[in-house]
């Protein structure tokens, strides 16, 4: 079946970086976009990016640029998001998210990863 | 970027009856592109509804959605036992696409 199986829950301090990874399985890899999209603890979700699998380019929201990187591995069919200088505010549960119809600028989601959790704290 | 505003922020009724859920935008979304999802607690999101009104692969016909400018609706006709839940709205038609803060449907 379709689905994105993301790595484990992390903990950090503030200053460090994390990297999450997501792997796709049961469709073709390369023909959908993967979003990020993180969720802090009782709150909304948030949009932060999006990576094509197939040249590997990648868009990120305004307040993530210059800490986020979108990455893929075609080979083991996977995507990862690394966030650097970590503050608190950044603790979250952050998903993968597949684009449903192939529009770069903009999608909805319909296969999601079950969100690891990141939590930064000294 | 487009805020999205949902209403109201807690619905609390009994299982059989019929759920509204209101989301508001900032400006007239020029597309379609009006999402609404469910999640439960622990879980990740599952898609509902996408162009204001397609049901997802799974959806039971008892979801609806319409809407049009700024003004979108999801319909639960007869709320059963496994829909209480939060419920967002997400636009997508306009960079960044952006998300509502949530419904939460809870049982009277």
């Amino acid at each position: 079946q379709v689905q994105l199986v993301q790595s484990g829950a992390e903990v950090k301090k503030p200053g460090a970086s994390v990297k999450v990874s997501c792997k796709a399985s049961g469709y073709a890899f390369t023909n959908y976009y993967i979003h990020w999209v993180r969720q802090a603890p009782g709150q909304g979700l948030e949009w932060m990016g999006i990576i094509d699998p197939s040249g590997g380019g990648s868009s990120y929201e305004q307040k993530f640029q210059g800490r986020v990187t979108m990455t893929r591995d075609t080979s083991t069919s996977t995507v990862s998001m690394e966030l650097s200088s970590l503050r608190s505010d950044d603790t979250a549960v952050y998903y993968c998210a597949r684009g449903l119809s192939g529009t770069y600028s903009g999608d909805a989601f319909d296969v999601w990863g079950q969100g690891p959790m990141v939590t930064v704290s000294s | 970027e487009i805020v999205l505003t949902q209403s109201p922020g807690t619905l609390s009724l009994s299982p059989g009856e019929r759920a509204t859920l209101s989301c508001r935008a900032s400006r007239s979304l020029s597309s379609s592109y009006l999402a609404w999802y469910q999640q439960k607690p622990g879980q990740a999101p599952r898609l509902l509804i996408y162009g204001t009104s397609t049901r997802a692969t799974g959806i039971p016909d008892r979801f609806s959605g319409s809407g049009s400018g700024p003004d979108f609706t999801l319909t639960i006709s007869r709320l059963e036992p496994e829909d209480f839940a939060v419920y967002y709205c997400q636009q997508y038609g306009s960079s960044p696409q952006t998300f509502g803060q949530g419904t939460k449907v809870e049982i009277k």
